[in-house]
Order: C-alpha cells, then sequence, then structure tokens
C-alpha cells in the first residue's frame, strides 16, 4: 500500500496563478484532509472531507478550494496564488474506528508539498 | 472553540537526559488528545494517544484533566528522538484534529 500520496512535492508559482494539489489514499478511508504547515504555527486545518460528497471549511479556507473527486481523491485549489499562501501542504486520511476502550482514531500523512509563490 | 498550546518551540536536551514537552489544551468536552512526531525527511505519524495508555519508544503522556495538560515524557532520551512533536486535540466527533504549534526536540550527544 502506498498510503497517502501527494503531487507535485514541490512548486514554484508567481502571484496570481493558480495550480492544483493532489492527493490519493488506498486506505479506504471516508475521511481527507488538507492542511499547511507554517513555522510556529502547527498544522492549519485549511478544509475536509468527513465523507465521500461532502466538503467542509476548516480553520483557514480563505483562497481555497477542494474537491473530492471520489473515496479515494481529494484536490486542493489556488485559484489565485498569493505570497501568503507559501507553505508546506499536507494531505491526511482517517477512519473513525472504536476501540475496546473508547474512540480511536488516526490520521495518515502524505509526504507534504512544498509550495512557494514569489 | 477548542485550542492546543506548546509553549515551547525548541528544546534542547542532552542524550541520557529526561526530557518533557508541554501542552496544554481548552475544550469544553471530554478531550482525546494524541502526540505525532515527525521526523526529518519522513512523514508526520501518529507517536500516542491517551485512551490507549501505551508507552512508545519509550515516551509516555498522561492526561491531566484538572491542570489541561498532556505532556509527553521520556526518561532517557535518545539522539534518534530528535524530531518535531505535535500534540493533538480531537473534536467530539472524532473526525477533525486541532494541533499545537510543534515543538522542536533536539537531543545532542
Amino acid at each position: 500500500n502506498a498510503g497517502v500520496t501527494q503531487t507535485p512535492k514541490f512548486q514554484v508559482l508567481k502571484t496570481g496563478q493558480s495550480m492544483t494539489l493532489q492527493c490519493a489514499q488506498d486506505m479506504n478511508h471516508n475521511s481527507m484532509y488538507w492542511y499547511r504547515q507554517d513555522p510556529g504555527m502547527g498544522l492549519r486545518l485549511i478544509y475536509y472531507s468527513a465523507s465521500e460528497g461532502t466538503t467542509d471549511k476548516g480553520e483557514v479556507p480563505n483562497g481555497y478550494n477542494v474537491s473530492r473527486l471520489n473515496k479515494r481523491e481529494f484536490s486542493l485549489r489556488l485559484e489565485s496564488a498569493a505570497p501568503s499562501q507559501t507553505s508546506v501542504y499536507f494531505c491526511a486520511s482517517s477512519d473513525f474506528r472504536h476501540s475496546a476502550s473508547g474512540r480511536a482514531y488516526e490520521q495518515y500523512f502524505g509526504p507534504g508539498t512544498r509550495l512557494t509563490v514569489t | 472553540a477548542q485550542r492546543v498550546t506548546q509553549p515551547e518551540k525548541l528544546l534542547s536536551v542532552f542524550k541520557g537526559a529526561p526530557v518533557e514537552l508541554k501542552c496544554n489544551y481548552s475544550y469544553s468536552g471530554s478531550p482525546e488528545l494524541f502526540w505525532y512526531v515527525q521526523y526529518s525527511r519522513q512523514r508526520l505519524q501518529l507517536l500516542l494517544r491517551h485512551i490507549s495508555r501505551e508507552s512508545i519508544k519509550g515516551f509516555t503522556a498522561d492526561l491531566n484533566k484538572g491542570e489541561t495538560s498532556f505532556h509527553l515524557k521520556k526518561p532517557f532520551a535518545q539522539e534518534e528522538d530528535s524530531a518535531m512533536y505535535y500534540c493533538a486535540l480531537s473534536n467530539n466527533a472524532g473526525n477533525m484534529l486541532t494541533f499545537g504549534g510543534g515543538t522542536r526536540l533536539m537531543v545532542k550527544p
């Protein structure tokens, strides 16, 4: 199993350009997520999809759109890139599992996309 | 609103010394907390979760509801423990995590 894969690994954009970050998972998970990682701020949730056909805003959704194409794929689009969107972007997936001791929950992360907007 | 605070951006210790990475949270419901770790050039991965009460790679973390803390501890740090550590809090539905700002642990030889 490849787990969670992301493309591209690196990207440089000029201000105003658009691009789509791709994410796919082969673990049959229902939920998928997009985060951005900035120094000192940890991971902040941009958008998530609790299940196929649904998407919801996270903490920092402005400037982004998402598409849950099918159960495997969840893409993130920057329509008009800005320097403030320079960051490392992580996709993750998870499933909600019950354990004997209560809820069990783990997110599996992709390798990340390093995006620079000049 | 739920919030996770990791007060130390960087923690530097010598090999063999005890280490404690601090995590405080605010949450109105019954919290479910996790520690994730990111080693150099690797993906972010789950280290441990409070509900399992497990010890992974010598690390433990105890949930203290009175102090709203979930500090990560290891009695004897190893160089391979050097990494970025994130504390995370789940929402009630179990389908969203809120992450702290992260602490970089450096273990010196």
